[in-house]
């Protein structure tokens, strides 16, 4: 079956815009959460959505950064007014509650790039 | 804090074993993760261990010591394909799926 879809797979913007970058979790899926690898950095939580329950907002870096998931499915990850470090590859990944050890398929990621 | 350590770089030779070191010191422990990803690719899921001992899946094998905070990942009979990156991932909340906590990675290169 399908698998996390994300898109765009590349963004380029200059420091200052809106991104907005756009999950698609595996169907039925109830868990969905956004990661991001910077260079040499390990993956860094930042969002988790899991069915109707508020979202867990605790890895988020700034008040810049937001996500919402709309109908418990599609989710956007918006960073307003991009810097320079917020270049890195943001992955989304969704999971089933429960499956054995509560695997987390992730999607290809988004490369996002501030210039 | 959270912290997963795990070596940054591996060499070893096709056909060999290697072994992956991952150390981690968390809040709380419920389960340890290993993931392989390719250059380019998003993480695909290896291995899963919330007890101790040794869980074993084809050329793949991990270990788990809660006491020692200690884990491996054992590969054998390397494959070139084998080159890649390895996760490390601790979920250290209760309750079912949420999220991870990441180390930085071991990237195997598999050599002739």
């Amino acid at each position: 079956g399908a698998g996390v879809s994300q898109s765009p797979s590349n963004k380029v913007t200059e420091k200052g815009k809106d991104v907005e970058l756009r999950c698609d979790p595996i169907s039925g899926h109830t868990a969905l959460y956004w990661y991001r690898q910077s260079l040499g950095q390990g993956l860094e939580f930042l969002i988790y959505f899991q069915g109707n329950s508020a979202p867990d907002k605790s890895g988020l870096p700034s008040d810049r950064f937001s996500a919402e998931r709309t109908g418990g499915s599609v989710s956007t990850l918006t960073i307003q007014r991009t810097q320079q470090e917020d270049s890195a590859v943001y992955l989304c990944a969704s999971s089933l509650d429960p499956t054995p050890g509560y695997e987390q398929y992730f999607g290809p990621g988004t490369r996002l790039t501030v210039t | 804090g959270q912290n997963i350590d795990q070596p940054t770089e591996m060499t070893a030779t096709e056909g060999a074993i290697v072994q992956i070191n991952c150390t981690y010191q968390t809040s709380g422990f419920n389960g340890l993760f290993w993931y392989q990803q390719h250059a380019g690719e998003a993480p695909t899921f290896l291995s899963y261990n919330v007890l101790d001992g040794l869980e074993e899946k084809g050329r793949f094998s991990s270990f788990l010591s809660r006491s020692k905070g200690y884990s491996y990942l054992l590969l054998k009979e390397l494959q070139m394909k084998d080159s890649a990156s390895y996760l490390c991932a601790v979920r250290d909340q209760q309750g079912g799926n949420t999220p991870l906590v990441f180390g930085k990675g071991t990237r195997l290169s598999v050599i002739a």
